[in-house]
């Protein structure tokens, strides 16, 4: 099974700036990778899948770089409705598994 | 806008089966691979399968033996059910659509297995 971690585990931001998340794959997964936005009580949602392509209505201030085993999401300029926690998933190899999860709270 | 809700008992005692049901609105069962996933208190997010709207399954090995997801296209629903549950298996259960990357999720229902 395939480890993902990711750091940190919470990161503290203003709005309007910018928050860096990181992910780190125990194998190569060959960019086979996604993000999600979760807010405790409510439905996660999918930000980015194939390592960089945005779902539908995800604003453009998302972003994913990274390749092999280390990827990065990065929020441009934090938003009030991004305050959440982040997880991201590979699913590269079966079962596709998370990370713990960055909560990204308010500084 | 397709929605997703679970609905089924919120309490399972130890060595019974817990099943739920993910009722879809907004959109047809056909054509969509369809999936479970949970979240124990204070961990991570665990893959528990799939199924396809044709009934064909796959799940995560380390549940596969107690895990069955089936799929009622008639009611537009879809279903897990998982046997002999443990402490172990308390945890909220989402469905979702879609498989590897559920495009939409429900928003969870707690299933807490206690005596």
């Amino acid at each position: 099974e395939v480890v993902m971690t990711q750091s940190p585990a919470t990161l503290s931001v203003s709005p309007g700036e910018r928050a860096t998340l990181s992910c780190r794959a125990s194998q190569n997964i060959n960019g086979n990778l996604a993000w999600y936005h979760h807010k405790p009580g409510q439905a996660p949602r999918l930000l980015i899948s194939g390592a960089s392509t945005r779902a539908s209505g995800i604003p453009a201030r998302f972003s994913v770089s990274g390749s092999g085993t280390e990827f990065t999401l990065t929020i441009s300029s934090l938003q009030s409705e991004d305050f959440a926690i982040y997880y991201c998933q590979q699913y590269n190899n079966w079962p596709p598994t998370f990370g713990q999860g960055t909560k990204v709270e308010i500084k | 806008q397709v929605q997703l809700q679970e609905s089924g008992p919120g309490l399972v005692k130890p060595s019974d089966t817990l099943s739920l049901t993910c009722t879809v609105s907004g959109a047809s069962i056909n054509g969509y691979y369809w999936s479970w996933i949970r979240q124990p208190p204070g961990k991570g997010l665990e893959w528990i399968g799939y199924v396809y709207y044709s009934g064909s399954t796959h799940y995560n090995p380390s549940l596969a033996s107690r895990v069955t997801i089936s799929v009622d296209t008639s009611k537009n629903q879809f279903s897990l059910k998982l046997s002999s549950v443990t402490a172990a298996d308390t945890a909220v259960y989402y469905c979702g659509r879609g498989s590897p990357t559920p495009g939409n999720w429900g928003q969870g229902t707690l299933v807490t297995v206690s005596s």
